[in-house]
């Protein structure tokens, strides 16, 4: 298995909405990473997570929440988000000094 | 900090050579990568440079100069399907990839 896979592929979302965004590699990456990605625009770190502990935080509102479940899994928790939110997030895993794999995206629209 | 610039636009014909030139500045320099990413779709890896000289794969090659902070993608024999955004990353030691603004290319017949 060499891929990243995300679900869902599109998601539309209240502003006083839950929802959580879902990444799984089992390429046995210890390196996994969120970025958001608006139209135009290169990818943007958000979040890093080596080892299953969360090692970056690119000063993300707290709105957006990632958690690690274990070493093939990351979830990104978003609540009460703004529409301004809304954007391509990808998460992608890497091993050290490699690069990195991405998935295919979330698509997500706040309204 | 890191600053990386490349051209916003370029444009090219089918078969013909193009050279994405990528200037970066960082502390801590630990490896420089290509990727392409076509419209709506995620980005894909396409080379890898962290030591000088020239990676060549296929119809791409990648050049790195770690003393000028340089680099440049070159890509031979363009097709209709290499239009898309070319992004150079530069992976800072300590941290993950942060992205250039991304190239986008326009190849025509």
């Amino acid at each position: 298995d060499t891929e990243v896979t995300q679900t869902p592929k599109h998601l539309v979302m209240g502003m006083t909405n839950k929802k959580s965004l879902k990444c799984e590699q089992h390429m046995g990456h210890r390196a996994m990473y969120w970025y958001k990605q608006k139209a135009k625009k290169p990818p943007e770190l958000m979040f890093v997570y080596s080892y299953e502990k969360l090692s970056i935080n690119e000063s993300v509102p707290s709105r957006f929440s990632p958690e690690c479940p274990n070493s093939s899994l990351l979830n990104l928790h978003l609540h009460a988000l703004q529409p301004e939110d809304s954007a391509l997030y990808l998460c992608a895993s890497s091993r050290e000094g490699e690069g990195y794999t991405f998935g295919s995206g979330t698509r997500l629209t706040v309204v | 900090g890191q600053n990386i610039d490349q051209p916003t636009e370029m444009t090219a014909t089918e078969g013909a050579i193009v050279q994405i030139n990528c200037t970066y500045q960082t502390s801590g320099f630990n490896g420089l990568f290509w990727y392409q990413q076509h419209a709506g779709e995620a980005p894909t890896f396409l080379s890898y440079n962290v030591l000088d000289g020239l990676e060549e794969k296929g119809r791409f090659s990648s050049f790195l100069s770690r003393s000028k902070g340089y680099s440049y993608l070159l890509l031979k024999e363009l097709q209709m399907k290499d239009s898309a955004s070319y992004l150079c990353a530069v992976n800072q030691a300590g941290t993950a990839l942060i992205f250039g603004k991304g190239t986008t290319l326009s190849v025509s017949s």
